[in-house]
């Protein structure tokens, strides 16, 4: 079982949808990441998170360090937001990254 | 500056030539790090590292060669690499690593390699 687990794996949408993809993890952790990557192209960082909640734009990432989870929302979607959305987090003590598996968003016209 | 910036964006390569993949980062950042994405899949980490000493080295074969000439600069030297080692590979720098500081990552657009 993966130290960091996220759901869905793929979400197909319709442009406007609220979308949410969720992040589970299993160790003890520093911090949560979310990363954003286009097709074919690099990484951008859009949040870091070590409690509470964190808002840019209309994005919204939420962690419960209690439960182990996180959750990234996006409001009004829209095209530009297709791509591939990773989950990583800062095991405690470590100094690397554990990545999710990425969750394969699509938003439709 | 917050740009992580990477050369080339693609390369194609023999097994037999010599190339390197060049990173560089002006935001004062003194922890750079390597990986490896293959397609469809999470980043892998290959190298770190923190005040141009390598600290991590994720038992990576030796064709790949970390160097860190100054605290903005990270090259990768490929040499007799292997058809499987066509990836995506991409460059990060933060603060800092460790406990202490912002680990905050700030990732390059990748290098996309092919080996023939």
């Amino acid at each position: 079982k993966n130290e960091v687990e996220q759901s869905p794996q793929n979400l197909t949408a319709q442009e406007g949808e609220f979308i949410t993809i969720n992040c589970s993890y299993s160790v003890g952790i520093s911090a949560l990441h979310w990363l954003q990557q286009h097709p074919g192209g690099g990484i951008v960082s859009l949040f870091m998170l070590s409690s509470g909640k964190k808002k840019h734009g209309r994005l919204i990432a939420t962690i419960n360090i209690q439960e182990k989870h996180s959750s990234l929302h996006i409001t009004a979607s829209h095209p530009r937001d297709s791509a591939v959305y990773i989950c990583a987090v800062r095991v405690q003590g470590a100094q690397k990254l554990v990545f999710g598996q990425g969750t394969r968003l699509t938003i439709n016209p | 500056d917050t740009e992580v910036t990477q050369t080339p964006k693609h390369l194609v390569m023999g097994m037999t030539n010599k190339k390197s993949l060049k990173c560089e980062q002006h935001m004062g950042h003194r922890a750079m790090y390597w990986y490896k994405q293959k397609a469809k899949k999470p980043p892998e980490l290959m190298f770190v590292y923190s005040y141009e000493k390598l600290s991590i080295n994720e038992s990576v074969p030796s064709r790949f060669s970390p160097e860190c000439p100054n605290s903005s600069l990270l090259n990768l030297h490929l040499h007799a690499l292997q058809p499987e080692d066509s990836a995506l590979y991409l460059c990060a720098s933060s603060q800092a690593i460790g406990l202490a500081g912002n680990n905050e990552q700030f990732f390059g657009p990748g290098t996309r390699l092919t080996v023939l």
